[in-house]
């Protein structure tokens, strides 16, 4: 299995200030099409898990391009750059080149 | 609008069974691939199955010869039978709809699972 390990698990961030998650994948996600499967979700309290970006800098229908993804390969980061307080939740990494894992989670709270 | 509502979940004695439902509503189930995904209490996401547009069906390891997941197209369900429930099955049970290259775009609010005697 492919395991994602996402850094930091938690990440305290002030209104208006950006903030950064890493996810850093056990082999690299390039799969024999071509593509790099790598997403990130969101988990808002008492929300259903929301897609935010897909293939790896593509944002989904609806998110805010405050919103970004980049990288490649095996390291892969999350940034939004001016946090805002509907923000607040859990970010997950997520693969599906070869089925589907998940990394840890980061919980991202307001300081 | 595309909508997932999940059902089914509830306590069940270790080695019980439970079929979860997934009603669709905003797309036709037969025309994406669907999946289930799980989350035990405080820890991260573990993917269950998968049915694909054709038909296949494949599962993780951890659940395969016990859990099948199906559908029915008149009633754009999506279904997990759940057979010789064990402790470690207790989580939350999330449907999710796929569509390529995209991924699993749409979730379900989930439904709990616990097995307990």
């Amino acid at each position: 299995d492919i395991v994602m390990t996402q850094t930091p698990l938690s990440s305290p961030v002030t209104l208006g200030q950006p903030a950064s998650i890493s996810c850093r994948s056990s082999q690299s996600l390039v799969h024999s099409d071509g593509n790099t499967y790598l997403s990130w979700l969101q988990q808002r309290p008492g929300q259903p898990l929301r897609l935010l970006i897909y293939m790896i800098s593509n944002r989904f229908s609806g998110v805010p391009d405050r919103f970004s993804g980049s990288g490649a390969g095996t390291d892969f980061t999350l940034k939004i750059s001016r946090v805002e307080a509907e923000d607040v939740g859990v970010y997950y990494c997520m693969q599906a080149t070869q089925w589907w894992t998940f990394g840890q989670g980061t919980k991202v709270e307001i300081k | 609008e595309v909508q997932l509502v999940e059902s089914g979940g509830g306590l069940v004695q270790p080695g019980g069974s439970l079929r979860l439902s997934c009603a669709a509503s905003g797309f036709t189930v037969s025309s994406n691939y669907m999946s289930w995904v799980r989350q035990a209490p405080g820890k991260g996401l573990e993917w269950v199955s998968v049915i694909y547009t054709g038909g296949s069906t494949y599962s993780a390891d951890s659940v395969k010869g016990r859990f099948t997941i199906s559908r029915d197209n008149s009633k754009n369900t999506l279904y997990l039978q759940m057979n010789s429930l064990r402790a470690e099955d207790t989580a939350v049970y999330y449907c999710a709809r796929g569509s390529s290259p995209v991924g699993l775009d749409y979730w379900g609010q989930g439904t709990l699972v616990t097995v307990s005697s």
